[in-house]
Formats: structure tokens, C-alpha cells, sequence
């Protein structure tokens, strides 16, 4: 079964800064899914960005990046140039792509890091 | 396009009753799943269902069930509720499991939750 951990329950980083939010995982698969999602107070889970694991290059989405190292079973979540609306629940979590012949699975998520941002 | 839409936004029932949520996936997704987010804890797998079927269940007694439609809305029943059922019921939805889903993103789309309250 895949497990995904995060170490890092609470981060603190100041506006405009940048911060790394940490993700491991393990699995035997070679084919899927790792995402960052981001739950606000308003509680709905918003996708921040994805990486498909047979893609070397990091995903990006603005401020948001990722560092993935696939050996590593390792997927950070960078945030440049931070800001209020940052602060929110950031959840990883893993999905099998399913193309392996098998079935692609549910979502397994981490236990989330909290992040405050403060002026 | 219409999101992931979810019915109750809140309940409140007392132990031993019955509680009934519901989702409704967005259109062209034929599959639904099930998290529960209780208070200081991630989110953790229910229920998942595509094409009518239940394809996984995750660690739960058998008193937390549902069922998909077929026009692929879906609910969840718990059955003899107890207090440490209170929770964050979040639904998701996301292509199914036929091919269209090979060309898919792989990602999960959240409805805003349904908050369960058990006195």
C-alpha cells in the first residue's frame, strides 16, 4: 500500500518570502500521480499543482513549483514571493495512474502542513 | 461549469440515528469518493465508487455504506452514529476508470463538504 508523510505539521513564512513545504511517499509503482492540494479555512480542497511521475522536468504554476526526485520518493512544494492567501492546510498526496495494467486508485494524502503567513 | 456539489452543508444528529449525505460529481465524471476529516486528522478513504460500482472501501465498519446512481450521484450512509463520527465529509469526483480516464490530469475534484455533527 502507498503511504505518503509529511514531517512538518506547521510552517510559519513571512510575506513576500519563500518556503518549502516537505512530501514523502512510498510505493512500489512506477507509474502515477503526486499532487498539492490546499485546503483554506473555507474548508473546499483546491488542487495547487501536479506531477506525473514518468515526467522529469518539475511542474510549475506560477509561484508555486515543485521539486521532485523520483529515486528519492520526494515531492516539495516551493512558494515564492508569498502571500496572506497562502495560509491554508497544504495536503500531498499520491494516486497509481492506474496504467499498468491495474486500476487507477483512490487519492492517499498526507496529514497535511499548516501554514501561516504573516506580514 | 458546475462543481462538485454536496447536500447537507451541515447536519447535526444526536447517537444511534442515521445520517445521510449527499454529492453530486460534475458532469462527464463517473466516478466518486468518499473522505472523512475529523477535527486534527488528514483526511482519511471511504468510499470509492465508478460506473455504479463500489471498487474500494477503506478502513471503516460496515455501518458507513453508500451507493452511486445512475446518473452518478452518489450518497453516504452512516448508520448508528456515534460521537466520533463528527466530522468533515468531503466528496470528489474525477474521470472514471475507461479509457478516457488514460488522458486524463489524474486529479481529484473536491465539493466544499458536508459537516457532520453527532451529540
Amino acid at each position: 500500500a502507498q503511504t505518503v508523510t509529511q514531517s512538518q505539521p506547521e510552517m510559519s513564512v513571512q510575506e513576500a518570502e519563500t518556503v518549502t513545504l516537505s512530501c514523502t511517499y512510498d510505493t512500489s509503482e512506477s507509474d502515477y500521480y503526486l499532487f498539492w492540494y490546499k485546503q483554506p479555512p473555507s474548508r473546499q480542497m483546491i488542487l495547487v499543482i501536479r506531477q506525473e511521475a514518468y515526467k522529469q522536468q518539475n511542474a510549475t504554476e506560477n509561484r508555486f513549483s515543485v521539486n521532485f526526485q523520483k529515486a528519492a520518493k520526494s515531492f516539495s512544494l516551493k512558494i515564492s514571493d508569498s502571500q496572506l492567501g497562502d495560509a491554508a492546510m497544504y495536503f500531498c498526496a499520491y494516486r497509481s495512474a492506474g496504467r499498468e495494467g491495474g486500476t487507477a486508485s483512490k487519492l492517499t494524502f498526507g496529514t497535511g502542513t499548516r501554514l501561516q503567513v504573516t506580514l | 461549469e458546475a462543481g462538485v456539489t454536496q447536500s447537507p452543508t451541515h447536519l447535526i444528529k444526536t447517537r444511534g440515528q442515521q445520517a445521510t449525505l449527499r454529492c453530486s460529481p460534475i458532469s462527464g465524471h463517473t466516478s466518486v469518493y468518499w473522505y472523512q476529516q475529523a477535527l486534527g486528522l488528514g483526511l482519511q478513504f471511504l468510499l470509492w465508487y465508478d460506473e455504479g460500482e463500489e471498487r474500494n472501501r477503506g478502513n471503516f465498519p460496515p455501518r458507513f455504506s453508500g451507493r452511486q446512481f445512475p446518473n452518478y450521484s452518489s450518497e453516504l450512509n452512516v448508520n448508528a452514529l456515534e460521537l466520533e463520527d463528527s466530522a468533515l465529509y468531503l466528496c470528489a469526483s474525477s474521470l472514471g476508470t475507461s479509457g478516457s480516464w488514460l488522458r486524463g490530469t489524474g486529479e481529484l475534484f473536491f465539493g466544499e463538504g458536508s459537516r457532520l455533527t453527532v451529540l
